[in-house]
């Protein structure tokens, strides 16, 4: 069962539009959410994140929103560029007990063409 | 340069013949941890440790053994491999439990 679902596997954007890549969630204990970047034959790279108790958080060019009610979030990228392209993983974290992991989503490969 | 490494960053094997990825970090985490990426799954953990000597499975950590003797190290043993262990494994390591995770470059797995 997957508790975090990235259902769109691809996204091809032009330069200096806005990426807009989503994120749904169904565990209602998530506290905090974050989103990673992945570049082809390196490891995912902590992008930027969001506590459950704010809707917004901005970082330059990148910003996330929630919506616990909708159990969504999404990461907005404005405006984006070449570099940008990769694959985002969107990540949740369960509070509570001894072990608090980490739940990935199954990514979105993000194409930005010049 | 604080950095999570793995090695080797490619092998080719074959079933059943024992093989070691090993992993290291330099930022003093406590929480390490081994994931794998297959397509369509997204990362999916195996196997993680909160401090040494303290270890414990993720969601899909048959086939694998893990041992964490040093703070640094947290290396993945796949004693008996098969070709569904073919797949992208990373490392990551955070400070504590649920924190942000740096992972390593990966190890791809090819296994006949």
């Amino acid at each position: 069962d997957q508790q975090v679902k990235q259902n769109s596997p691809s996204l091809s954007v032009q330069e200096g539009r806005i990426s807009i890549l989503n994120c749904d969630y169904t565990n209602s204990m998530f506290d905090y959410f974050l989103w990673y970047k992945k570049y082809p034959a390196e490891g995912p790279t902590f992008l930027i994140s969001i506590s459950s108790i704010k809707d917004k958080n901005e970082d330059g060019r990148f910003t996330v929103f929630l919506n616990k009610s909708a159990k969504h979030l999404s990461l907005h990228i404005v405006p984006s560029q070449p570099g940008d392209s990769a694959v985002y993983f969107c990540a949740a974290r369960a509070y509570g007990g001894a072990t608090n992991k980490l739940i990935f989503g199954t990514g979105t490969l993000l194409a930005v063409q010049p | 340069e604080a950095q999570v490494t793995q090695n080797p960053r490619y092998l080719i094997t074959v079933t059943g013949k024992k093989l070691t990825v090993t992993c290291s970090q330099n930022m003093n985490h406590e929480y390490m941890s081994w994931y794998r990426q297959d397509p369509g799954l997204g990362l999916r953990q195996i196997y993680y440790s909160m401090n040494v000597e303290v270890t414990d499975k993720g969601d899909v950590p048959e086939g694998y053994k893990v041992s964490r003797k040093e703070k640094r190290n947290f290396p993945l043993i796949l004693e008996s491999p098969s070709p569904n262990q073919t797949s992208l494994y990373f490392c990551a390591s955070s400070s504590f439990s649920g924190g942000t995770q740096y992972f390593g470059p990966g190890t791809r797995l090819l296994v006949l």
